[in-house]
């Protein structure tokens, strides 16, 4: 079956470590995206890419890295600059970008990140 | 700038009762809504998404959800509801640039 995998699903960090949260989809999407989630809020964006070898700041953006080498996987980095860390990461694809994100994003289970 | 709110943090209905789901939304053109739900611990899973056209639109889990322009609102309702749909929901827009807005999420807890 066709999705995203997400892992680990949970994580736990020491202070100024970086870290690699890794996302790979099998559905042939080209759009990815990273968000977080926090209690409370709805997800913010982190960072998205709408092909290979591209991608885009979100929202929020600092203390965040990420890398798409290849269509199936878009690894994001946390990293010692981000303060506060501490949340519920997901990632998602969409079949593509613009009007191909109509048919709606699928997302993977997601990683829980605690700074310890 | 443009919002999703969702005014009830959580809402409480028993098994068998109907349910509805409040989302109001600033925008300035035609939206595309959605509706997703997240189960504790998961991800996210599409319950409906709204287009154009019928502004009643039905989804998955036997949830619909009506588009009411003059109100800027986009409530999701189901008439009977069940134990498994114990879940978080979350209101989404779609801004002209394909960026998803979200809500903060309503907390439906299902009574015995």
């Amino acid at each position: 079956d066709g999705g995203i995998t997400q892992s680990p699903k949970y994580l736990f960090r020491k202070e100024g470590q970086n870290v690699t949260l890794s996302c790979e989809q099998n559905l042939n999407h080209d759009a990815m995206y990273w968000y977080r989630q926090d209690p409370g809020q709805g997800l913010r964006l982190i960072y998205y890419s709408q092909i290979v070898n591209d991608f885009q700041k979100g929202d929020i953006a600092e203390g965040y890295s990420v890398s798409r080498e290849k269509k199936e996987s878009f690894p994001l980095t946390v990293t010692s600059a981000q303060k506060n860390p501490t949340a519920f990461y997901l990632c998602a694809s969409s079949p593509g970008w613009g009007a191909l994100t109509n048919y709606g994003y699928t997302f993977g289970s997601g990683t829980r990140l605690t700074v310890v | 700038a443009q919002s999703v709110t969702q005014p009830d943090i959580h809402i409480t209905v028993s098994e068998g009762a109907s349910l509805e789901l409040r989302c109001n939304y600033s925008y300035g053109a035609t939206p595309y809504l959605f509706w997703y739900v997240q189960s504790p611990g998961q991800g996210l899973q599409l319950l409906l998404k709204y287009f154009s056209g019928d502004t009643l639109v039905q989804g998955i889990k036997g949830f619909e959800a009506e588009f009411k322009r003059s109100q800027s609102s986009f409530n999701l309702r189901k008439p009977s509801v069940h134990w498994s749909d114990a879940a978080e929901y979350f209101c989404v827009y779609m801004d002209s640039n394909y960026q998803l807005i979200w809500g903060a999420g309503t907390k439906l807890i299902i009574k015995p």
